[in-house]
């Protein structure tokens, strides 16, 4: 079953912060962050696991509450390479069965 | 080198027509991939080769058939496609597929079906 994203699209002016959350209704195991440009193939951000644990790349880290099977995303002084499509990636067990994509978040940041 | 190369890059084909993908990878991965994505939507998981054996096979039409040759190429042969079918084929490696561990993308086949 597809996790859940919000927002759906969001604008920003360069420096100001973003949070896009991940949602599913499964008990899961593993959440992935990918980044997607226009025209071009994803690539990953991060993997979160079971456990509750928080992760950190640069100025984008990310969250991940097994209890409430929630991840988030967090975007600080965003940058205009930060513009893309996120998508979140959920997992149900350890041998990546059922692994699916979220819808995506629109990311727009502007001058 | 982390790169995942696919080709071609375009595809243009018939309903009628046989015709292959084909993604290679020289990361040493043991894990490979096939998403297949629609514009504006997200990669759909397809296949999932791990150890050059098939391990997942989401419910994909036989007209689909993917092949793992070695440990660095993957193919997917097309056969009697449907317009719906039209997509961009994305191919992706990962050192092993426990937890669909990073997985690196490669730039795609842009796949057209008349």
């Amino acid at each position: 079953q597809q996790p859940v994203q919000s927002p759906q699209a969001v604008i920003l002016r360069e420096g100001e912060d973003a949070v896009i959350n991940c949602s599913s209704s499964k008990a899961l195991y593993s959440v992935h962050w990918y980044r997607q440009k226009h025209g071009e193939a994803p690539v990953f951000l991060m993997i979160l696991l079971k456990g509750g644990e928080q992760k950190g790349h640069e100025k984008i880290s990310a969250s991940f509450n097994e209890k409430k099977q929630q991840s988030s995303l967090y975007l600080t002084a965003s940058q205009l390479s930060y513009s893309g499509t996120y998508f979140c990636g959920t997992g149900v067990d350890n041998y990546g069965q059922n692994f699916v994509f979220g819808p995506g978040t629109r990311l727009s940041v502007l001058p | 080198d982390t790169e995942v190369t696919q080709t071609p890059k375009h595809l243009v084909m018939g309903m009628t027509n046989k015709k292959s993908l084909k993604c290679e990878q020289h990361m040493g991965h043991r894990a490979m991939y096939w998403y297949k994505q629609k514009a504006k939507k997200p990669p759909e998981l397809m296949f999932v080769y791990s150890y050059e054996k098939l391990s997942i096979n989401e419910s994909v039409p036989s007209r689909f058939s993917p092949e793992c040759p070695n440990s660095s190429l993957l193919n997917l042969h097309l056969h009697a496609l449907q317009p719906e079918d039209s997509a961009l084929y994305l191919c992706a490696s990962s050192q092993v597929s426990r937890r669909m561990e990073t997985q690196y993308f490669g730039p795609g086949t842009r796949l057209l079906v008349l």
